[in-house]
């Protein structure tokens, strides 16, 4: 079974600009959440999603949103990029909110 | 809210020798407490969990004791292996966290040979 997708794998944006992460999930499971982790630290909490809901906001500022889709993929939306948004972004999916999560392995990016 | 502290930072011990990782945590609500391994370049992968209706819990070469009076958990590894060079990651949640997984800051094991 594949695990946790994510992509792109790596991104480089200009400050200013808008990205979107893109999440699929283990199939089967309908909790997606997504964590900020900058180099040297634990991961972040930013937001749950089950079954297309929002279950958890993490503290981030309203420049980040999410969704989650009939298919369970989510994603993740940044807009008006800062230099400190440059970090691992990390997509978990779990069967259900408290427990379980397997992460995938991330999307990279650089905010320059 | 829920605080995690873990020590050591950095944990270097010889090949064979034992590695024990240790978090604390603030809220006592907390009852669900897993470890990451975290490789270069990857994403945390959930190596063990305890709950909080437990307080040991062993897989081969890796056990979690947790001390809910205390509110501290530890991770033991024995007798290592160069392949367990990684980054490991306490983590706690519960109910006042919303079941969101609160991390510790990480603690880098170095496996001398």
């Amino acid at each position: 079974d594949a695990g946790v997708t994510q992509s792109p794998t790596h991104l480089i944006k200009t400050r200013g600009q808008h990205v979107t992460l893109r999440c699929s999930p283990i199939s089967g499971h309908k909790s997606v959440s997504w964590y900020q982790q900058v180099l040297g630290q634990g991961p972040q909490f930013i937001f749950q999603y089950y079954e297309k809901e929002e279950r958890g906001r993490g503290n981030f500022p309203d420049r980040f949103s999410a969704r989650q889709f009939p298919n369970y993929s989510s994603e993740l939306n940044v807009n008006a990029l800062l230099l400190g948004d440059s970090a691992l972004y990390l997509c978990a999916s779990s069967l259900w909110t408290a427990y379980g999560y397997t992460f995938g392995s991330g999307t990279r990016l650089t905010v320059v | 809210g829920e605080n995690v502290e873990q020590h050591p930072s950095t944990l270097s011990v010889q090949e064979g020798d034992s590695a024990v990782i240790k978090c604390t945590y603030s809220d006592s609500a907390s009852n669900y407490f897993p470890w990451y391994k975290q490789e270069l370049g990857k994403g945390p992968q959930l190596i063990i969990d305890i709950r909080s209706n437990v307080g040991e819990k062993k897989d081969q070469r890796i056990a979690v004791t947790l001390n809910k009076t205390a509110k501290h958990f530890s991770l033991h590894i024995t007798e290592t292996q160069p392949e367990d060079s990684a980054v490991y990651f306490c983590a706690a949640s519960g109910r006042d966290s919303n079941y969101q997984l609160i991390w510790g800051a990480g603690t880098k094991l170095i496996i001398k040979p």
